[in-house]
């Protein structure tokens, strides 16, 4: 199984003020053939499912706010957020897709400061 | 708009079995699988498996296997997701989930999601 490991379990962030999360998976989930990174990031707000923010790594959803970015590639991503706003508080999970078992970083819970 | 709709929370003995279901509309549903997640209370996602909506074909997690059954009636466009010998370890909501896109395929990232059912497991 490839496993995902997020880094900070949690962060605390003013207004305004950039937050960075890593993600590092135990095999590259660049797929050859079509050149494209499998890995996905999620927002998860308290009693609700995530929800899909950036797709291949770096491809934001459709309405996510610009804020928010995805890079990396081969094993090392990251999810940057320029410049947090109250609604953001969330906990961010990142997923891989190259491979089954499907499997999900632990999360990082993002708190305002 | 595409929607999963999930069946509501459910309250198990240990050892018994609970069916939850994830009634989809706003796109044919034998375009596309569904998968299941689950999640323990205060912990991350765990994948469970895969069912096609086309045939049935499923891919389970090895965790799980021999334990679920995903199963799926296209008639009312509704996938459904069997757990068995539930012990406390099994409490969590289970979610469905659609991947983004057009296309059809296990690997993929989940794009539409069901509101989450809770099973609660306790004597």
């Amino acid at each position: 199984d490839i496993v995902m490991t997020q880094s900070p379990d949690s962060l605390a962030v003013s207004l305004g003020e950039g937050a960075t999360i890593n993600c590092k998976s135990s095999q590259s989930i660049l797929y050859t053939p079509n050149n494209k990174n499998h890995l996905a990031w999620y927002q998860q707000k308290p009693g609700q499912p995530p929800k899909l923010l950036i797709d291949w790594a770096s491809t934001r959803e459709s309405g996510v706010p610009d804020r928010f970015s995805g890079s990396g590639s081969g094993t090392d991503f990251t999810l940057a957020i320029s410049s947090l706003q109250a609604e953001d508080v969330a906990v961010y999970y990142c997923q891989q897709y190259y491979d089954t078992p499907l499997t999900f970083g632990g999360g990082t819970k993002v708190e305002i400061k | 708009q595409f929607q999963l709709e999930q069946s509501g929370a459910e309250l198990r003995k240990p050892g018994a079995s609970v069916k939850v279901s994830c009634k989809t509309s706003g796109y044919t549903f034998t375009n596309h699988g569904i998968t299941w997640v689950r999640q323990a209370p205060g912990q991350g996602l765990e994948w469970m498996g895969w069912i096609s909506g086309y045939n049935g074909n499923t891919r389970y997690a090895e965790k799980f296997q021999g334990r679920v059954t995903m199963t799926t009636d296209t008639s009312t466009s509704t996938a459904y997701m069997e757990l068995r010998s539930l012990t406390s370890d099994d409490t969590a909501v289970y979610f469905c989930a659609r991947r983004p896109d057009s296309k059809y395929g296990v690997v993929s990232s989940l794009g539409y999601w069901g509101q989450g059912t809770l099973v609660t497991v306790s004597s």
